[in-house]
């Protein structure tokens, strides 16, 4: 069966530092992959999403980036983070098949201090 | 822009209680729509809806798509405190691949 790792679960970071958080599915090839973030009170607003290795495709111009170096690894990244990056960020992956269902981790809050 | 709306924001019923979440939505080329489940982290899919007037069903959960008038309702029968969560509706639309998530309802079921 299929599997998705998130980590870390909290994280703690003071304005101005970097930021690398990462994904990883198991159990399936050449997953759509996806990375969202969730507003306290809100629903989920997509960041990144990915078809393939090296393919991003950027929904929110921000100072986040996200980047596929393989095929089940996506990895979410800041240079410098800002107060408002702080939430919740979960990744998700489907199959490379239609509309099909996302499959979410179990996300990282991100507090930015 | 694709809008999605659900209602209401937040419910408190007891044990035993019937509840009808609902989800409306305003997107081009329509897809699916889909419902999940949010407990304390990840969301967890519920069910997907493509056609009008077919019931989807899970145990007490069940759930049906009106595309003529843009929503689905959400049911919940003989609820439990386990049923406490936030429950999202999002909407598959355009060529994208892209999901378009509602703000949710908070469920609170007392014992």
């Amino acid at each position: 069966s299929q599997t998705i790792h998130q980590w870390p679960a909290t994280l703690v970071q003071p304005v101005g530092s970097p930021l690398s958080l990462e994904c990883t599915v198991e159990g399936t090839s050449n997953p759509n992959l996806y990375w969202y973030r969730q507003a306290a009170g809100r629903g989920l607003q997509l960041l990144f999403y990915s078809v393939g290795i090296g393919q991003i495709s950027s929904e929110v111009p921000q100072n986040l980036s996200a980047s596929r170096p393989q095929d089940r690894q996506f990895i979410l990244s800041s240079k410098k983070l800002l107060l408002s990056d702080s939430g919740f960020y979960l990744c998700a992956w489907s199959v490379d098949r239609g509309y099909s269902p996302l499959h979410f981790g179990n996300g990282t809050r991100l507090t930015v201090t | 822009e694709d809008k999605v709306v659900q209602s209401p924001l937040s419910l408190v019923v007891h044990e035993g209680d019937t509840v009808t979440l609902n989800c409306s939505y305003e997107v081009t080329n329509f897809r699916s729509l889909l419902w999940y489940k949010q407990e304390k982290k990840a969301p967890t899919f519920l069910f997907m809806l493509t056609s009008s007037g077919i019931e989807k069903k899970s145990g007490r959960l069940s759930s049906i798509l009106d595309k003529k008038e843009l929503f689905s309702i959400l049911n919940i029968t003989a609820t439990q405190t386990g049923d406490s969560a936030v429950y999202l509706c999002a909407v598959f639309s355009g060529s994208a691949r892209q999901l378009t998530f509602g703000s949710g309802t908070q469920l609170t079921v007392l014992p």
